[in-house]
Order: structure tokens, then sequence, then C-alpha cells
């Protein structure tokens, strides 16, 4: 039981360069979230999905895009990188489709990306 | 002013110590509380989760939730090496569909051997 997975660790883009995070769940979780994580401003969320097929704006979306076509899986894109998006990007799922509400969040342990 | 407070540190104590780490919070709207910890290069990880308010214990960790004063901490007793990472509060509102979990900054802890 691997929990969440996020694909790539590491990666270095320029300044313009397109991109995907790809996170990957396998406790059923109904929802799925992209945070960014930067020093002194806590987890931020980016997007967040409550189920497959369904994505919505959280607090910083600007330059990211979502997509959600599976219920295990979670795709982050970057279109057109730029410096102010170094940061590290954590995936995270919660809310057990099988009744059991109120679950906090679980997380992958994150990509950290540089755009130069 | 940020809805979750939290002292970034980094907090130093010696091996064995009890630790405390707290949070406070705007929002009365906030009934679940978690503390997560994260070490170095990896994600947060759960160590804790409560309802409403009172004390919760799991080993060398207990929970305090007082809601009276918008106030939350967490307990480490016998501190160890092992427990130096960055402690992260979290807190949600009631509603179960909701999306919106709210976090500290962050907390570092340093346990010195």
């Amino acid at each position: 039981n691997a929990g969440v997975t996020q694909t790539p660790k590491f990666r270095v883009l320029k300044t313009g360069q397109s991109m995907t995070l790809l996170c990957a769940q396998d406790m059923n979780h109904e929802y799925m979230y992209w945070y960014r994580q930067d020093p002194g401003m806590g987890l931020r969320l980016i997007h967040y999905s409550v189920g497959e097929g369904t994505t919505a704006k959280g607090e910083v979306p600007d330059g990211y895009n979502v997509s959600r076509l599976k219920k295990q899986n979670f795709l982050l894109g970057l279109e057109s990188a730029a410096p102010s998006q170094t940061s590290v990007y954590f995936c995270a799922s919660s809310y057990n489709s099988l009744g059991q509400s109120n679950q906090p969040q679980h997380f992958g342990d994150g990509t950290r990306l540089s755009i130069l | 002013q940020k809805e979750v407070e939290q002292d970034p540190g980094p907090l130093s104590v010696p091996e064995g110590a009890i630790v405390s780490l707290n949070c406070t919070y705007s929002n009365s709207a906030f009934q679940y509380f978690m503390w997560y910890r994260q070490y170095s290069r990896k994600g947060p990880e759960l160590l804790m989760y409560t309802y409403s308010s009172g004390n919760k214990e799991d080993g060398r960790f207990t929970a305090q939730v007082d809601k009276s004063s918008k106030y939350i901490s967490l307990f480490i007793r016998d501190s160890q090496p092992s427990d130096s990472a960055t402690y992260l509060c979290a807190m949600r509102m009631a509603d179960p569909g909701t999306y919106k979990y709210i976090f500290g900054t962050g907390t570092r802890l340093k346990v010195l051997a």
C-alpha cells in the first residue's frame, strides 16, 4: 500500500517550458489536492478535486492547470513555467468514498521544482 | 491577520525534555484539528487528529484543543533526536464536504542528543 505517490521527485525547468506533475493514490479517496510549500508561507492550495472528472481552483491557481481523468490520479500542469513557480509541490488526498467522512489529508513526499 | 498562527522556531530542546508546540486560530467554526510532522525533504505525515475540544493521547504525543481560547497544543514527552522535524498544525470546519484545510506555517523542532 503506497499511499500517495508523486512523480517526478525533482525537476529543473527553463522559463517558458511546460511540464506535468503526476499524483497517484491507492486509498480510494474521493478528494485530491495540489499544494505548494514556500518558506514562511506554509502550504497553499493550488487546485483540488472532489471526484473523478471534477476540478476547482484553490487559493493560488494562476499559471497552473489540473486534470482528474481517473479517480486515483491527479495531474498538475505548468503551461509556461515562471521563476515564481519555483517551489515544493505536494499532492494530498482525503475523504474515503465508503462513507468515512471527515478523514484528514494524506500527503505525498513532494516534487521539488526549480525554474531558471 | 492569518487564520492560523504558529511560531516558526527553531525550538531547541535537550533529549528527554517535554516539548510544547502551539497554534492559535481566529475562526471559531473550526472543529477538526490535526498535527503533522514533516521531516526534511519529505511530505507531512499525520500525527494526531482531534475533534472539537479536549485531549487526545497517542504514545508520547498528546494533542490538546481549547476552543474557548482558540488555541491548540501538541505535547511530546521524552523527546528524542528522531523527533527533530517541522510540526504543522492544520484545521478545518465541520462540513464533511469541505475541501478547505488551513495550515500553520510550521514550527521547526531540534532535539539535541
